[in-house]
């Protein structure tokens, strides 16, 4: 079965110190590979996926098949990257979304 | 475009009681899912419908749960009797039909059994 794994609950930084976010993953094929985000008081977005291979509001994310992960990063965490960040795959075909447990990044002015 | 919706925003309901969920997807999604995040847990995998079909209720946790799409449009989740362990928010998501196409979310459920 395929499994996502977010090995941080929290994850504390300074504004602008660089973040990063893990995001490990089994799944024997080829998944698709996406990092959702829930700021507080919205709902869940997307926030980018690894087939498009954009940054977005400064995130990347590279999906790593060695090393089964998919960490997203930003060089320069701003306050309102604060929010609850969630890492998902996708398998081929209609599947539904199988989801991390999440890490609440918090940015420290 | 209006997102999808869904009602109750929040619910406390006593143990033994039933509660009935509503989601109405975007407007000409086929594809409607239903997910939950207990405390300090992942977000899991309910089912999935493909219009008024169930395509996959392999993360539907027990017989006490009953997803419905009558008609393709909305869906409702009812639980009957709930539980205590079934508190957590209850998230619906709609997709159209084209494979890869993004999955939007409503903003959740929060459900409480005391």
């Amino acid at each position: 079965a395929q499994r996502v794994t977010q090995p941080e609950k929290l994850l504390s930084v300074f504004k602008g110190a660089p973040v990063e976010l893990k995001c490990n993953y089994s799944y024997s094929g080829s998944p698709e590979l996406f990092w959702y985000v829930q700021y507080s008081r919205q709902r869940l977005q997307l926030l980018l996926r690894h087939i498009s291979r954009e940054s977005i509001k400064g995130f990347t994310a590279d999906l790593n098949k060695g090393e089964t992960s998919f960490h997203l990063k930003k060089p320069f965490a701003q306050e309102e990257d604060s929010a609850m960040y969630y890492c998902a795959l996708s398998t081929p075909g209609n599947t539904p979304l199988v989801f991390g447990k999440g890490t609440r990044l918090s940015v420290i002015a | 475009e209006a997102g999808v919706t869904q009602f109750p925003s929040h619910s406390v309901i006593e143990k033994g009681q039933t509660v009935t969920l509503r989601c109405d997807p975007i407007s000409g999604h086929d594809n409607l899912y239903w997910y939950r995040r207990v405390m300090g847990k992942e977000i899991k995998f309910l089912l999935h419908f493909v219009k008024e079909s169930k395509q996959d209720e392999s993360g539907m946790p027990n017989n006490r749960f009953l997803a419905e799409r009558t008609g393709g449009t909305y869906s409702t989740l009812k639980v009957q009797p709930a539980e205590l362990e079934d508190s957590g928010v209850y998230f619906c998501a709609s997709r159209d039909g084209t494979a890869g196409n993004t999955i939007y979310f409503g903003e959740g459920s929060w459900l409480t059994v005391v």
